[in-house]
């Protein structure tokens, strides 16, 4: 059974920290690995798809790094803002033609 | 660009009801899911169409649930009879070519069974 992991499953952060949260899959098999924001009452949004080992990218104030070969990807935000308040998804995609597999999500809550 | 449009947004009823759901995805999309997402959970998948073909319907619980995407476009999801368990919410999302690519979501309808 596929599993997406992500940790810690809700965040408080202080308006201007800059915080990070962990999504951990299965080493083996990886085809691309994806990271969505939902923010309430709106629609999730697509930050990044990563695909190779190493891979660092970058989105304003958020970046994401992966590893293929242990099987994780951290979300790094700099510096949050209250707009930044979202659950932040993961999923994981073992083959192009496959569904992709969703994490359950990390709460981040920024206090200001 | 219009994104991706679901209707209704809320729906409460009560169960042993029909229900039905309506997606228009982004244009020029091929591909078309449908999610259920619980609260605290990831989205699971239920269908994934290509053009108006059903490509992934395997979690699809087919003895209740039912979906098309006449002419490759937009979808309909239904439920029937609806039962207390299918409270969740369910998201209707788009993309060009495979899983790969990232999908673009509507705003989802939030399903109330009584």
């Amino acid at each position: 059974i596929l599993n997406v992991e992500q940790s810690p499953q809700s965040l408080h952060v202080q308006e201007g920290d800059s915080t990070n949260f962990t999504c951990s899959f299965p080493s083996s098999n990886f085809y691309a690995l994806h990271w969505y924001r939902w923010e309430t009452a709106k629609s999730p949004e697509a930050l990044f798809v990563m695909t190779l080992n190493g891979d660092e990218k970058k989105k304003g104030r958020i970046s994401a790094t992966l590893n293929t070969k242990e099987g994780y990807s951290y979300l790094y935000i700099k510096g949050s803002q209250p707009e930044d308040s979202a659950t932040y998804l993961c999923a994981f995609l073992m083959d192009s033609n496959y569904q992709l597999i969703w994490g359950a999500g990390t709460k981040l809550i920024i206090k200001p | 660009e219009a994104g991706v449009v679901q209707s209704p947004r809320y729906k409460i009823i009560e169960k042993k009801q029909p229900v039905a759901f309506w997606c228009n995805p982004i244009s020029g999309h091929n591909t078309l899911y449908w999610y259920l997402q619980n609260l605290g959970q990831g989205p699971e998948l239920l269908i994934r169409y290509e053009n108006e073909e059903a490509v992934d319907d395997s979690q699809l619980p087919k003895d209740r649930f039912s979906a098309e995407r006449l002419k490759g476009v937009d979808s309909t999801l239904k439920i029937q009879p609806a039962e207390l368990g299918d409270s969740a919410v369910y998201l209707c999302a788009s993309s060009l070519g495979t899983s790969y690519n990232e999908q673009f979501f509507g705003p989802g309808t939030r399903l109330t069974v009584l």
